[in-house]
């Protein structure tokens, strides 16, 4: 089992709707969890930390599910420049990143 | 500040060949790690370093060597390039200090025919 799983897609999603992925992970010793976000032929860039308490910032909003060993991220009024692949990141305590396959979302006009 | 800088952008080896992929960052930040990255996978850890002298493997060394004496670079060589280790090569770096985010350098895609 990958210790951090996510929908592979893509998800095709018109310009303006709501899209929401899911990942989970695990190793259970996991501290802190990002999203990335990655464009064709980039490198990775960060899109937003994972807190506990669950965090917003315009129009994406994350949440982290411990119990359940679950991450969210959730974007609303979506664009065109939104179409990326959106990679999840758990970290444990020795600082060790494990990545996510990503989950390649498309916006289409 | 450059962040994290690659060279080269692009390779092409020849099996058997050895290189080194440059890595630098000036950010005074003291974990820098490896990655390679293939399609429809995601990163795999190849090396890191949490201080300078100090390095370690990840979820796919072999093939793969490091070094770190200074906190700014930290090259990766390749030993005897295979062809499957065509691949995206990404190194990155993580300051000491929340929030733990990872500046990547923009990638070296190498090509081992």
């Amino acid at each position: 089992r990958k210790e951090v799983e996510q929908d592979p897609g893509p998800f095709n999603v018109p310009e303006g709707a709501t899209v929401a992925f899911n990942c989970t992970y695990s190793n259970s010793a996991s501290q802190s969890f990002f999203w990335y976000r990655q464009d064709c032929r980039k490198e990775p860039k960060l899109l937003m930390s994972v807190y506990s308490s669950g965090n917003e910032d315009g129009r994406f909003t994350a949440q982290l599910n411990r119990a359940s060993q679950y991450i969210s991220l959730l974007i609303r009024d979506s664009k065109l420049s939104d179409s990326a692949t959106y990679l999840c990141v758990a970290m444990d305590s020795n600082y060790q990143l494990i990545w996510g396959a990503g989950t390649k979302l498309i916006i289409k006009p | 500040n450059a962040g994290v800088t690659q060279t080269p952008k692009f390779q092409v080896l020849k099996t058997g060949q050895s290189m080194t992929l440059q890595c630098a960052q000036d950010m005074n930040h003291e974990y820098m790690s490896w990655y390679r990255q293939d399609p429809g996978m995601g990163l795999r850890l190849i090396h890191y370093s949490v201080g300078a002298g100090i390095t370690d493997q990840g979820e796919v060394p072999n093939g793969y060597n490091v070094s770190r004496s200074t906190t700014e670079d930290f090259p990766l060589r390749l030993l005897s390039a295979a062809p499957s280790q065509t691949s995206v090569y990404f190194c990155a770096s993580i300051p000491g200090t929340p929030p733990y985010e990872q500046y990547f350098g923009p990638g070296t895609r190498l090509t081992v025919t």
